[in-house]
């Protein structure tokens, strides 16, 4: 069963705009990760944070975790054109075993 | 840096023909794990390695084996390759850290069509 739900589904903002996208899960976590795939192509790792940790920065994205709430977001500020992406949630449950969610389709426009 | 290859970018296989997809990872990984990406479903685990000959099932393994023989080396079968299986499949491996240090590598994707 999947167990990462995104929300939303599809994103569009205009560059220099902020982006936030939402992760809900079901089970408890050692750690949520959140990736990047261009249009048809691998996904890249972003950021990972650990079920410990509430909130973790990098580069122009930022990631926050509640795990009372199960759930998780990402902010990407100041977004390019080259942020247009699909972007996914993992959580690892146990021993690096990712379950992903469905993602959110960001497009920024110029 | 990590590299995680899939034999094939795109293939074209015959229903009920068996289908061999390789993906071979250059990190001494311990976990590899084989997924599927279908339209609004998003990645869904079909098998998952951590370790030489150990697997264990994902989410939708009907219609699949796998074999790892090699650590370096993990294979996904379909064994009567069926038109319900024409998807993106993509393999991923990681270090398994007792700190929870587990990112993913992904390939590239293998998009396999069933005629």
């Amino acid at each position: 069963s999947q167990q990462g739900e995104e929300d939303p589904q599809a994103l569009s903002i205009q560059e220099g705009e902020n982006a936030t996208m939402n992760c809900s899960y079901k089970t408890s976590i050692n750690n949520l990760q959140w990736y990047r795939q261009n249009s048809g192509r691998g996904l890249v790792h972003l950021i990972l944070i650990r079920s410990n940790e509430r909130e973790k920065h990098s580069g122009r994205l930022r990631v926050t975790l509640d795990t009372s709430k199960k759930s998780s977001s990402l902010l990407i500020t100041a977004s390019r054109a080259a942020d247009t992406a699909s972007y996914f949630c993992a959580t690892d449950a146990y021993g690096g075993k990712l379950t992903f969610g469905t993602g959110t389709q960001l497009k920024v426009e110029l | 840096d990590v590299k995680v290859t899939q034999s094939s970018r795109y293939l074209v296989k015959r229903t009920g023909e068996k289908v061999f997809l390789e993906c071979v990872q250059d990190m001494d990984h311990e976990n590899m794990f084989w997924y599927r990406q279908d339209p609004g479903l998003g990645l869904r685990l079909i098998y998952f390695s951590y370790d030489v000959k150990m697997k264990e099932k994902g989410d939708i393994p009907e219609g699949y084996s796998v074999s790892r023989e090699k650590k370096e080396r993990f294979s996904l079968i379909l064994e009567s390759a069926s038109t319900n299986q024409t998807s993106m499949y993509l393999c991923a491996s990681s270090l398994w850290d007792s700190l929870a240090n587990t990112e993913a590598f992904f390939g590239q994707g293998t998009r396999l069509t069933v005629v």
